[in-house]
């Protein structure tokens, strides 16, 4: 069955421009994460969605990251103006149930921007 | 700050060899525990999942541990093959929010 997918695989960006970056989770997964490699380093969360529900937004670094998923499957993530320091690899994953069930994420490819 | 830390950074063993990996933690109040494996440019696959309330779990040549009181996990790993290389990431989900809180990782070179 088709896993997690994310568009593009690879994004370089121009300091100051804005990205879009597109995350397909599993079909009917209630539960949608964002989180942010950078090089030699874990990921870090960004963000949560529950269905259509962002419920927690703590880990976007500035104003300049917006989430979205307007219909509880598709997810997007906005980098507006972006800046050398965003360059990393942008992970999506998701999960089949809500919060406060016990289950595994299941993560896509990422998605590596390079801002120049 | 809750924070997970892996030991060692890299590692190289031959192949055939078991080895240990390491995982510790500042924080008890763990949800719930998985060992991930990370290929290059690929995404993260989850290799197992412990409960707060378990101490192992074990899949094939896997098996991790988990003592909460000592704030620590290790994932063992036995007869190592070269398809074995790769680089393992801990994560953790506190009781108190969403996230998973990973480590750095341990970089896991398994030569023929």
């Amino acid at each position: 069955g088709a896993g997690v997918s994310q568009s593009p695989r690879y994004k370089v960006a121009k300091r100051g421009q804005d990205v879009a970056l597109r995350c397909d989770p599993i079909s009917g997964h209630v539960s949608l994460f964002w989180y942010q490699q950078a090089l030699g380093q874990g990921p870090e969360f960004l963000t949560y969605f529950q269905n259509e529900a962002q419920l927690d937004k703590s880990g976007l670094p500035s104003d300049r990251f917006f989430a979205e998923r307007p219909e509880g499957s598709v997810s997007t993530l906005k980098i507006q103006r972006t800046q050398q320091e965003d360059s990393a690899v942008y992970l999506c994953a998701s999960s089949p149930l809500g919060q406060g069930f016990t289950d595994t994420q299941y993560f896509g490819p990422g998605t590596r921007l390079t801002v120049l | 700050k809750q924070e997970v830390t892996q030991i060692p950074a890299a590692l190289s063993v031959p192949e055939g060899e078991n080895l240990v990996l390491n995982c510790s933690f500042t924080d008890s109040a763990i949800y719930n525990l998985q060992w991930f494996r990370q290929d290059p440019g690929k995404g993260l696959t989850s290799l197992l999942l412990i409960q707060s309330s378990q101490r192992e779990q074990t899949s094939g040549r896997l098996n991790a541990s988990l003592d909460k009181s000592s704030g620590r996990s290790t994932l063992y790993i036995a007869a190592s093959q070269p398809g074995d290389s790769a680089t393992y990431l801990c994560a953790l989900k506190w009781d108190s929010g969403y996230a998973l809180n990973f480590g750095k990782g341990t970089s896991l070179l398994v030569t023929p």
